[in-house]
């Protein structure tokens, strides 16, 4: 059974830093490509990053770039995405969600979510 | 980067009701779009990519429709697990994008 667990959300000043982790399981996950999607709440779901396979490929949203950095070891079967200089607009709900096989570009499986709040 | 947008925002129906959501691109995505659905406090589902392709145990009263910069989700015959939100997001571009949701709600 396909399993994506995030983890590592938070309550976080502005300006500060964070780090999420998503561990995979229940499939061969040096295979697939990977993505980060947050829902601010009450509102639509917003893409930030996308990660190839192999780690070669790398792309973010406008709205997080030089800010966030995603990164993944197929080793530990794990994603992760380094938050820096947070604002409160970056407050959301984080899903790590898996590219279909073959680098589709849709999301076939997505984890629970972990809730980041940027707050003074 | 490509916007989605969706009408109706929301809208309510009954049980058994036939429902058609739009989807529009601001540029042509030819079918590279897909179709999701989320209930309150969950991850989203994919129910449908490539435009009209249907998700693995995804039930047949899901369908999709279109090309180029207009699409269609149909829901044949609404049942009451139905009730839910449902997303577009293009994958023309790497840059992906969703539409902002149609909330289905109970009449």
């Amino acid at each position: 059974e396909v399993q994506l667990v995030e983890s590592g959300g938070g309550l976080v000043q502005p300006g500060g830093s964070l780090r999420l982790s998503c561990a995979a399981s229940g499939f061969t996950f040096s295979s697939y490509s990977m993505n980060w999607v947050r829902q601010a709440p009450g509102k639509g779901l917003e893409w930030v990053s996308y990660i190839s396979s192999s780690s070669s490929t790398i792309y973010y949203a406008d709205s997080v770039k030089g800010r966030f950095t995603i990164s993944r070891d197929n080793a530990k079967n794990s994603l992760y995405l380094q938050m820096n200089s947070l604002r409160a607009e970056d407050t959301a709900v984080y899903y790590c969600a898996r590219d279909d096989y073959g680098d589709q570009g849709y999301f076939d499986y997505w984890g629970q979510g972990t809730l980041v709040t940027v707050s003074s | 980067a490509i916007r989605m947008t969706q009408s109706p925002s929301s809208f309510s129906a009954s049980t058994g009701d036939r429902v058609t959501i739009t989807c529009r691109a601001s540029q042509g995505i030819s079918s590279y779009l897909a179709w999701y659905q989320q209930k309150p406090g969950k991850a989203p589902k994919l129910l449908i990519y490539a435009a009209s392709t249907l998700q693995s145990g995804v039930p047949s009263r899901f369908s999709g429709s279109g090309s180029g910069t207009d699409f269609t989700l149909t829901i044949s015959c609404l049942q009451s697990e139905d009730f839910a939100t449902y997303y577009c997001q293009q994958y023309y571009s790497y840059f992906f994008t969703f539409g902002p949701g149609t909330k289905v709600d109970i009449k």
